[in-house]
C-alpha cells in the first residue's frame, strides 16, 4: 500500500513571503491531518479533516495559515505571509476513520524562513 | 491545557543496555496514549494504551500505562544501535480527543 505522500520535501523561502504544501493521504482514508513539528519539539496538530470538512482547526494561526481539503482526498496548507517563527517540519497524517492509532505519517515538509 | 512531559529529554546508553522513558500527562477526557519512533523522517506507531496495568510488547519494546497516576513507560532491553531515535508519547484527549505530543526522548544507542 501507498504511504502518504507530501511535497516538497524542503523549502526555503524569505520572511514575508507565501509557501504552499501538498498532502496525498492513502487511498480511501477519510481523516487527514496536518501537524507542525519545531525542532526540539513533539508534533502540534494545526487543522483535521473529516472527509472535506474541518473537525478541529483551533491551533491554527487563521490570520496567516490556511488549508483545505478537495473532494476529500488532497490536501494543501498554505502560510501567508511566512514569519521566521514558522521555520519547521510540517508533517501531513492519514487514518482510515479517524481512530488516532490508525494515524499514518507522512516524510513531511522541512520550511526555513529567512 | 493538555500537557505531556518526557523525561529524561535525552539519553546515551551503550548497546545491551535497558532503558526505561517515561511520560506524564494531565489532559481532559483522556482516551489513549500512544508511543512512537521518530528517526530522521515521519513518526511510527509502536503502541496505544487505553488500560492501565496492562503491559503490550513488541519484540524487546514494551509499554505500560497507570491511569490512576498519569504516567506510561516505555521499555528497551538489550538494546541495539537502530533504536537510537527520538521516542515520543502523545495522549488522544481533549474536547477533540485530538492527539498532544510530547517533546520526545532522544535516545542514542553507541555500539
Amino acid at each position: 500500500e501507498a504511504g502518504v505522500a507530501q511535497s516538497p520535501r524542503y523549502k526555503i523561502i524569505e520572511k514575508r513571503q507565501s509557501v504552499a504544501f501538498w498532502c496525498n493521504p492513502i487511498s480511501g482514508h477519510a481523516t487527514l491531518y496536518w501537524y507542525q513539528q519545531i525542532l526540539g519539539q513533539g508534533p502540534k496538530l494545526l487543522i483535521q479533516f473529516q472527509n472535506n470538512g474541518v473537525v478541529d482547526d483551533s491551533q491554527l494561526p487563521k490570520d496567516r495559515f490556511s488549508a483545505e481539503r478537495l473532494k476529500g482526498v488532497d490536501s494543501t496548507l498554505k502560510i501567508q505571509p511566512a514569519k521566521l517563527e514558522d521555520s519547521a517540519v510540517y508533517l501531513c497524517a492519514s487514518s482510515l476513520d479517524g481512530g488516532i492509532y490508525e494515524q499514518y505519517f507522512g516524510p513531511g515538509t522541512r520550511l526555513t524562513v529567512t | 491545557e493538555d500537557k505531556v512531559v518526557q523525561s529524561p529529554l535525552s539519553l546515551v546508553v551503550h548497546e545491551g543496555d535497558t532503558v526505561t522513558l517515561n511520560c506524564s500527562y494531565e489532559v481532559t477526557n483522556f482516551r489513549s496514549l500512544l508511543w512512537y519512533k521518530q528517526e530522521k523522517k515521519a513518526p511510527t506507531f509502536l503502541f496505544m494504551l487505553t488500560s492501565s496495568g496492562i503491559e503490550k510488547k513488541s519484540g524487546r519494546l514494551s509499554s505500560i500505562l497507570d491511569k490512576k497516576e498519569l504516567f506510561s513507560i516505555l521499555n528497551i532491553t538489550a538494546t541495539q544501535t537502530g533504536d537510537s531515535a527520538v521516542y515520543l508519547c502523545a495522549v488522544e484527549g481533549g474536547s477533540n480527543y485530538k492527539l498532544t505530543f510530547g517533546k520526545g526522548t532522544l535516545l542514542t544507542v553507541n555500539p
